[in-house]
């Protein structure tokens, strides 16, 4: 138990539906992480929200949308995905302002598998 | 963030010690040395991190080199739970709240 929490743990969407991940984090924690993980692929950064604003967009196509009601809370959107899209998403939280020590560990949850059809 | 080489993979006998090891030759004065791990079907979990000195916890120990060009992972007796990818990584401790880069890391094969 990570104290970051993922739902669906599955997911299986076609390409004309519209769905949504969910990420909670119980940590206190005041950035959040969407990344990436595709099949014998590294970890692929998306999205990065520091005390909910959103800070980094790492050139992630539109049909995935994030939401970051508040610093709990992180969702990603997704609409009209594409069968390459089917891959591990995985959340993680940090500490921010413990960056500037280099102590902020980041704290995944398990992931969202996602398959899409 | 500067870049990290480690092997693809590596084996283990259960209950030896093991020492994964990381080059990092670009490394920057205010880079810091971390350590990930992944377990199968699960998130990656911190391991430990490290600046110059070597450093000891509970999970692992981590070698760091004088010349910092390079940094050893040791795990003292491999169970196996340790297979798991273990991912290198260097964090500026300047770079404000720009978040980890992970690269392909290295497989540990845990052998009972």
């Amino acid at each position: 138990e990570t104290g970051v929490t993922q739902t669906p743990r599955h997911l299986v969407m076609g390409m004309t539906n519209k769905k949504s991940l969910k990420c909670e984090q119980h940590l206190g924690h005041n950035a959040m992480y969407w990344y990436k993980q595709s099949a014998k692929k590294p970890l692929e950064l998306m999205f990065v929200y520091n005390f909910k604003e959103q800070t980094e967009n790492n050139s992630v196509p539109s049909r995935f949308s994030p939401e970051c009601p508040n610093s709990s809370h992180l969702f990603l959107h997704l609409h009209t995905l594409q069968p390459e899209d089917s891959a591990l998403y995985l959340c993680a939280s940090s500490q921010a302002v413990a960056w500037r020590t280099n102590t902020g560990e980041l704290f995944f949850g398990e992931g969202s598998r996602l398959t899409v059809l | 963030d500067a870049k990290t080489t480690q092997p693809n993979s590596m084996e283990s006998n259960e209950e030896e010690p093991v020492h994964l090891p990381c080059n990092h030759s670009t490394i920057s004065g205010t880079d810091y040395i971390h350590w990930y791990r992944q377990l199968p079907s699960q998130g990656p979990e911190y391991v430990i991190h490290g600046l110059t000195s070597n450093v000891n916890n509970r999970m692992a120990s981590l070698a760091i080199a004088e010349d910092r060009k390079s940094s050893t992972l040791i795990l003292h007796r491999a169970t196996l739970r340790d297979a798991a990818v273990y991912y290198c990584i260097l964090r500026d401790r300047n770079s404000g709240n720009t978040p980890l880069v992970f690269g392909k890391g290295t497989r540990l094969s845990v052998i009972a």
